[in-house]
């Protein structure tokens, strides 16, 4: 049964054309993150949300926003993608955000930019 | 700033031996640490979390260690199998609600 799905799993975009990826999770759990990760790189935290709280990461680019409508669902927006930001989009939930949460993760979204 | 290293990047072995995954980190500092497995393509499965006050933690052939002191981690894999290659990636928390710093990931390789 799967906790934390990702739609869609493959995503093609152009250069300048947004695109907004999901994210959805039957834990309900407080905590949802979206990371980043380039090929044969880390996984890198964009941002989160606690609850309705928005929490972005110093260094997150501007070209990227995030929406959490209720506590299932949240989306990651580009608006403006550029070659460099084709990269696999993991979204993960936590029950909190208390030391020792565990994170889970979804199966990714490869994002493509032509 | 804290700082994950895997080591090796890349590590091939036979059937049925036991290896052992090395992760380090710069900052002792930590809430705790995982180890996620993450198939080519895919998204990243949690195999073990450790706390900062455990020692280690296991799940069927698999232990995790942590030594907080000297910043480092194990995950020592019983028996491999072919069925355990994929990369594997270690991550610490450094305090609640902060991001998971992530190594790089040290991809296993197991032939029959």
């Amino acid at each position: 049964d799967a906790m934390v799905i990702q739609n869609p799993r493959y995503q093609v975009t152009q250069f300048g054309k947004p695109v907004t990826l999901s994210c959805s999770q039957t834990l309900n759990h407080n905590v949802m993150y979206w990371y980043q990760q380039k090929s044969s790189q880390a996984p890198k935290l964009l941002f989160h949300y606690y609850d309705k709280d928005f929490n972005n990461e110093a260094d997150t680019p501007d070209n990227f926003q995030s929406r959490r409508p209720n506590t299932s669902f949240c989306f990651l927006d580009i608006r403006s993608p550029g070659l460099g930001d084709a990269a696999m989009y993991l979204c993960a939930t936590s029950r909190d955000l208390v030391a020792g949460s565990e994170q889970y993760f979804g199966p990714g979204t490869r994002l493509t930019v032509t | 700033k804290q700082e994950v290293t895997q080591i090796p990047a890349a590590l091939s072995v036979p059937e049925g031996e036991n290896l052992v995954l090395n992760c380090s980190f710069t900052d002792s500092a930590i809430y705790n640490l995982q180890w996620f497995r993450q198939d080519p393509g895919k998204g990243l499965t949690s195999l073990l979390l450790i706390q900062s006050s455990q020692r280690e933690q296991t799940s069927g052939r698999l232990n995790a260690s942590l030594d907080k002191s000297s910043g480092r981690s194990t995950l020592y894999i019983a028996a491999s199998q072919p069925g355990d290659s994929a990369t594997y990636l270690c991550a610490v928390e450094g305090q609640a609600g902060t991001a998971l710093i992530f190594g790089k990931g040290t991809t296993l390789s197991v032939s029959s």
